[in-house]
C-alpha cells in the first residue's frame, strides 16, 4: 500500500516547454487534489476532482489542465511552463470531498528557467 | 469558508506540551476545523479534526471554545521530530470544497 505517489520526483523546464505531472493513490480514493506550494507559503489548491469523471477549479487554475484518467489517476499538465510555475506542486486523495481527511503524496519539485 | 488566523512560530521544550492556537472567528456553523503539518519539505499530514466536542486520538488532542471561534492543537509530549509546520483549517462539511493553507505555525521543539 503505497497511498499517494507521484512522478517525477524534480523536474527542470525551459519557458515554454510542456510536461505532464503524474499522481496516483491506491487507496481507492473518490477525491484527487493538486496543489502547489512556493517558498515559505502554505498550500494553494489549483484543480481538484471530487471523483471520477469530473473536475473543478480550485484557488489558482490558470495556465494548468487536469484530467481525472480513472478513479486512482489524477494528472497535471503545464502546457506552456511559465518562470512563475516554479513551485513545488503536491497530489493529494481524500475518500470524499466533503469532510474527509486528505492523504498527500511527497511532491514534485519543478524549476522553470 | 472561514479564514484562520495562526502565530508564525512557537518554540516548545522537549518532553512537555505544545499548545497551538488557532482563531478561526467566521467559522460557521458547518465547518469542520482540521489540522496538518508538514515536516521538513514533505507533503502534509493530517493530524485531527473536529466540529464541535473535543477530540483526541493517538497524535493529539483537539480543544474547539464553545463559540467555535477559536481551538488549540495540543501534543501531549513534543519530541524533536514533531518540529514542523503546523496547519489550521476550516472546511465546509456539507459538500461544496475550498481548503485553504494559510501560512501556519511553525513548531520548534528544543532539546
Amino acid at each position: 500500500n503505497a497511498g499517494v505517489t507521484q512522478t517525477p520526483k524534480f523536474q527542470v523546464l525551459k519557458t515554454g516547454q510542456s510536461m505532464t505531472l503524474q499522481c496516483a493513490q491506491d487507496m481507492n480514493h473518490n477525491s484527487m487534489y493538486w496543489y502547489r506550494q512556493d517558498p515559505g507559503m502554505g498550500l494553494r489548491l489549483i484543480y481538484y476532482s471530487a471523483s471520477e469523471g469530473t473536475t473543478d477549479k480550485g484557488e489558482v487554475p490558470n495556465g494548468y489542465n487536469v484530467s481525472r484518467l480513472n478513479k486512482r489517476e489524477f494528472s497535471l499538465r503545464l502546457e506552456s511552463a511559465a518562470p512563475s510555475q516554479t513551485s513545488v506542486y503536491f497530489c493529494a486523495s481524500s475518500e470524499l470531498v466533503s469532510t474527509d481527511t486528505q492523504y498527500f503524496g511527497p511532491g514534485t519539485r519543478l524549476t522553470v528557467l | 469558508d472561514a479564514k484562520t488566523t495562526q502565530p508564525p512560530s512557537m518554540d516548545c521544550a522537549e518532553g512537555r506540551a505544545a499548545n497551538l492556537p488557532c482563531n478561526h472567528s467566521t467559522i460557521s456553523g458547518n465547518e469542520y476545523v482540521y489540522w496538518y503539518r508538514q515536516i521538513h519539505s514533505q507533503g502534509p499530514q493530517y493530524i485531527i479534526h473536529g466540529l464541535k466536542n473535543n477530540e483526541t486520538n493517538e497524535m493529539a488532542s483537539l480543544i474547539i471554545t464553545e463559540d467555535r471561534k477559536s481551538s488549540t492543537l495540543i501534543l501531549p509530549h513534543a519530541t524533536l521530530r514533531d518540529t514542523a509546520v503546523y496547519y489550521c483549517i476550516v472546511r465546509v462539511g456539507n459538500g461544496g470544497f475550498k481548503t485553504i493553507f494559510g501560512a501556519g505555525t511553525r513548531l520548534f521543539v528544543k532539546a
